[in-house]
């Protein structure tokens, strides 16, 4: 079954430093890959996607992530961090087989440092 | 486009008693998923629609738990003699339903069991 990992429940950042999230999927297959972001009690925005095309993925927010086979990962990163990118971010896998749900890693809560 | 829309946001209910939420999603798309999220965890995939037809259902998914779409527009999911180990976000998605579509969630509604 498809599972996808993120390292780091919690990271820390000062404002105006480079941003990295971290997740790991498992397939022998590379399935698509979505960053979603989480706001308090709000819902889940699409950050970007990976579909198979480009292997470095440009998102909203000026956020990117970048398809690494070798490696089965699609890290997250953002050259600067602002303030209001402080928010839980996650990492999912949708199988390339039809299969239609998302499955969601646990979850990373960025907090950014003034 | 107005989003996908959940009612209510908040539900607080004691034990035993039944429950129901519904789902708008954006309105030219044609699949809907219910996904659960319990606190310091990922969505978790409960079913998913196509048009009113419900193709997946996850084992998450008890005999307590039920979920419409009767005329492919709106959706309700039904619990039936709440249990506390429900309480958790209920989340509500959509799409257009084309390969690695991306999945539009709702605000989602919140769920205590007393």
């Amino acid at each position: 079954a498809q599972s996808v990992t993120q390292l780091g429940s919690h990271v820390s950042v000062s404002e105006g430093a480079l941003v990295l999230l971290r997740c790991n999927y498992s397939s022998s297959v590379p399935p698509y890959l979505f960053w979603y972001v989480q706001y308090p009690n709000q819902g889940l925005q699409l950050l970007l996607k990976y579909t198979s095309a480009a292997t470095l993925v440009k998102g909203i927010n000026g956020f990117e992530a970048e398809f690494k086979k070798s490696e089965t990962s699609f890290h997250l990163t953002k050259p600067s961090a602002h303030m209001s990118d402080a928010a839980e971010y996650f990492c999912a896998a949708l199988s390339n087989f039809g299969n239609e749900k998302l499955t969601f890693g646990t979850g990373t809560r960025l907090t950014i440092i003034p | 486009d107005t989003g996908v829309s959940q009612n209510p946001r908040h539900k607080i209910t004691k034990r035993g008693q039944n429950v129901t939420f519904r789902c708008d999603p954006i309105s030219e798309h044609n699949r809907l998923y219910w996904y659960r999220q319990t606190l310091g965890q990922g969505p978790e995939f409960l079913t998913y629609f196509q048009n009113e037809a419900q193709l997946e259902k996850s084992r998450l998914l008890s005999d307590r738990f039920s979920a419409e779409r009767p005329k492919g527009s709106f959706s309700t999911l039904e619990i039936q003699r709440t249990e506390q180990g429900d309480s958790a976000m209920y989340l509500c998605a959509s799409s257009m339903g084309l390969a690695a579509d991306t999945q539009y969630f709702g605000p989602g509604t919140r769920l205590t069991v007393l």
